[in-house]
Formats: C-alpha cells, sequence, structure tokens
C-alpha cells in the first residue's frame, strides 16, 4: 500500500488559516486521498476526499498537486475545537476500503 | 440513527483471561473494520468483514477472532489476553457498493491487559 509522509506537528494560531501538507510520492492512478481527523478519546472522523481535482466542503479544502504526488489540507479558519491529530491516508479504489493510517500531524490551536 | 456503538468502553483483564468487545451499527453497511491504536500511533487493521458470513484478516490479526452472522454486529473475540493487546480498540463500517467512501467510527473501547 502506498505511503504518505506527514510532519509530526503543526501550530496554529485561532481564526488563521490552516495547511497541512501530505506527500505520497509513489500513489498510484487509483488510489484517492482521504484526510481523517481524530479529536482527543475519539475515534477517527472523515474530512474530505479527492482523485485529482481540488475538493472543497463545509470542513475543509483539499488541494492536490497536478502530478498528484502531494497535497495539502486547508482550514481555511482554525478554532479551538480543530485540534486534532490529522491523517493523510491512501485508498486503493480497488481494494476492501481498508485504510492504512500513519502518525499524522497533531494541529495544535492557540487561543 | 446511533451510528457506530461499541461496548464496553473501558475494560481491564488479567494474563490469559478472554473477552468479546462488540460492535454494531445501524446503517445497514456491508463492510466494517476493527482497528487497534496503540499510544502515540495510528490505527492498524485487525479484521473486515465485507458481509455477514464473510471476514478476512487486517495487518495484525494475531491473538483475535471475529465473527459476522449479521450485517450490524462485528464482535472481536481476545481468547487468551496478553499485555501487548493493552490498546485502544475501534469498530467502523462503511457501505461500500452504494459508493461509499467515508468509514464511520465508533467511540472506542481502551483495554488494559495486567
Amino acid at each position: 500500500d502506498a505511503k504518505t509522509t506527514q510532519p509530526n506537528s503543526m501550530e496554529s494560531n485561532e481564526e488563521e488559516p490552516v495547511h497541512l501538507p501530505c506527500n505520497h510520492s509513489t500513489i498510484s492512478g487509483t488510489d484517492y486521498i482521504h484526510w481523517y481527523r481524530q479529536l482527543p478519546s475519539q475515534g477517527p472522523e472523515y474530512v474530505i476526499h479527492g482523485l485529482t481535482s481540488n475538493v472543497n466542503n463545509r470542513m475543509a479544502s483539499l488541494a492536490i498537486a497536478e502530478d498528484r504526488k502531494s497535497s495539502t489540507l486547508i482550514l481555511h479558519r482554525a478554532t479551538l475545537r480543530d485540534a486534532a491529530v490529522y491523517y493523510c491516508i491512501l485508498r486503493d479504489v480497488s481494494g476492501a476500503n481498508n485504510l492504512f493510517f500513519g502518525t499524522g500531524t497533531r494541529l495544535t490551536v492557540i487561543p | 440513527n446511533a451510528g457506530v456503538t461499541q461496548t464496553p468502553k473501558f475494560r481491564i483483564l488479567k494474563i490469559g483471561q478472554s473477552m468479546t468487545l462488540q460492535c454494531a451499527q445501524d446503517m445497514n453497511h456491508n463492510y466494517m473494520y476493527w482497528y487497534r491504536q496503540d499510544p502515540g500511533m495510528g490505527l492498524k487493521l485487525i479484521y473486515y468483514s465485507v458481509g455477514a458470513g464473510i471476514t478476512d484478516k487486517g495487518e495484525v490479526p494475531n491473538g483475535y477472532n471475529v465473527s459476522r452472522s449479521t450485517t450490524e454486529d462485528f464482535p472481536l473475540r481476545l481468547e487468551l489476553a496478553a499485555p501487548s493487546q493493552t490498546s485502544v480498540y475501534f469498530c467502523a463500517s462503511i457501505h461500500r457498493d452504494r459508493g461509499g467512501f467515508e468509514q464511520f467510527f465508533g467511540p472506542g473501547t481502551r483495554l488494559t491487559v495486567l
């Protein structure tokens, strides 16, 4: 399964935008890029996903590089509630939908 | 919908004891998963099921067993508990055939083996 690389931790000030990077240089043509986040003492929750084009939803935006070897999750205005571990995951659409979690990026939001 | 529910929330076991972690979902999802998460680490897949009566191993299946007799329930069995199984266990589900892409996770079961 293709691997992803993320920084261990990042900090952001409250109400400022946050850009969380992810490298996935071995991505294959059938891999979707998924982002999940895990709030303290909770199970992971879905944030956003995409294949080739940039995506927006109510939680975040996903910017995907043209060569698909990297992507960036964008939180437009960080709130204290966004403090969590963010996981960038590649999902092979032809597989059993298994998600392979790395160690993610721990986002700290500073009031 | 209650979503994905897990019981118990917490459990302490002695080495060699056995227990079953319960997982249920009311969303009529066909795929279900069991993950474990060790401190400071990401989740690792233990077992998964693509429908009632069908299960398969994930990355770390040793020491665990599962069954899927109904669409709703996917229990995880630990037969001989070991300290290495101290972890937080998460159950998840998805409806693959409806183009589902979002896995829904339960709140987790925190297990300590002493």
